[in-house]
């Protein structure tokens, strides 16, 4: 089976400031790593990927992960916050050798409030 | 390019009815999935579709159904609605592969159940 924890429910940063939001998984294979963004009452925001090569991933509005294999981890970062990057953010994995039971299948943390302080 | 569009935005329903909720996916995306979302729980899987099959499937009661059709559209029907029921139901869609790219989702159909 395959989870993702992400372990702070906030994180808070000032504007221009570098921020972090913490992400690890599990699973039994290897995996596809991603990272989405939550607005008030709109859907999820795809920010960035991690499939396979370098363990630094670049994604939207200036937003780069790190792919850490031997610590499961898949953190989200930015070296400068802005305000307007406050929304729920979330992390989420599928399990390649899962075959078609990862079919369409991604298992989502619960996600990390951040809000940046002007 | 026209993004994931799903119908209606908002439905309040009684508890006991049945509703169905629309998902037309980005034009050439075979797959698409469809997760339910509440404070309590979070984000969780629904079941995913391509080509007109279910492929996968989460732990959610029978009451909780779908299809899509040829054109890729899929519908999510829950029957005997409860309280609990009460969600954003978020729809994906994807090009369909085991190494696929990322899910691209709607802005969602808020439900209420009351």
């Amino acid at each position: 089976a395959q989870s993702v924890a992400q372990p702070e429910d906030q994180v808070n940063v000032a504007e221009g400031n570098p921020l972090t939001v913490k992400c690890t998984y599990s699973v039994s294979g290897n995996p596809y790593l991603f990272w989405y963004v939550q607005y008030p009452n709109r859907g999820l925001q795809f920010l960035l990927k991690y499939i396979t090569g370098d363990n630094l991933v670049k994604g939207s509005y200036g937003f780069e992960a790190e792919f850490n294999k031997s610590q499961t981890s898949f953190h989200l970062k930015k070296p400068s916050a802005l305000v307007s990057d406050s929304a729920l953010y979330f992390c989420a994995v599928r399990d390649i050798r899962a075959g078609g039971t990862s079919y369409g299948k991604l298992t989502f943390g619960q996600g990390t409030i951040l809000t940046v302080h002007p | 390019k026209a993004g994931v569009t799903q119908t209606p935005r908002y439905l309040i329903k009684t508890r006991g009815q049945q509703v169905t909720l629309s998902c037309s996916p980005i034009s050439g995306h075979r797959s698409v999935s469809w997760y339910q979302q509440t404070p309590g729980q979070g984000l969780q899987f629904l079941f995913e579709y391509f080509s007109e099959t279910q492929r996968n499937k989460g732990n959610f009661p029978g009451r909780f159904s779908g299809r899509q059709f040829s054109n890729s559209r899929s519908e999510m029907n829950v029957s005997t609605l409860e309280l609990g029921d009460s969600a954003l139901y978020l729809c994906a869609s994807s090009l369909g592969g085991l190494k696929n790219t990322e899910a691209f989702f709607g802005q969602g159909t808020r439900l209420t159940v009351v």
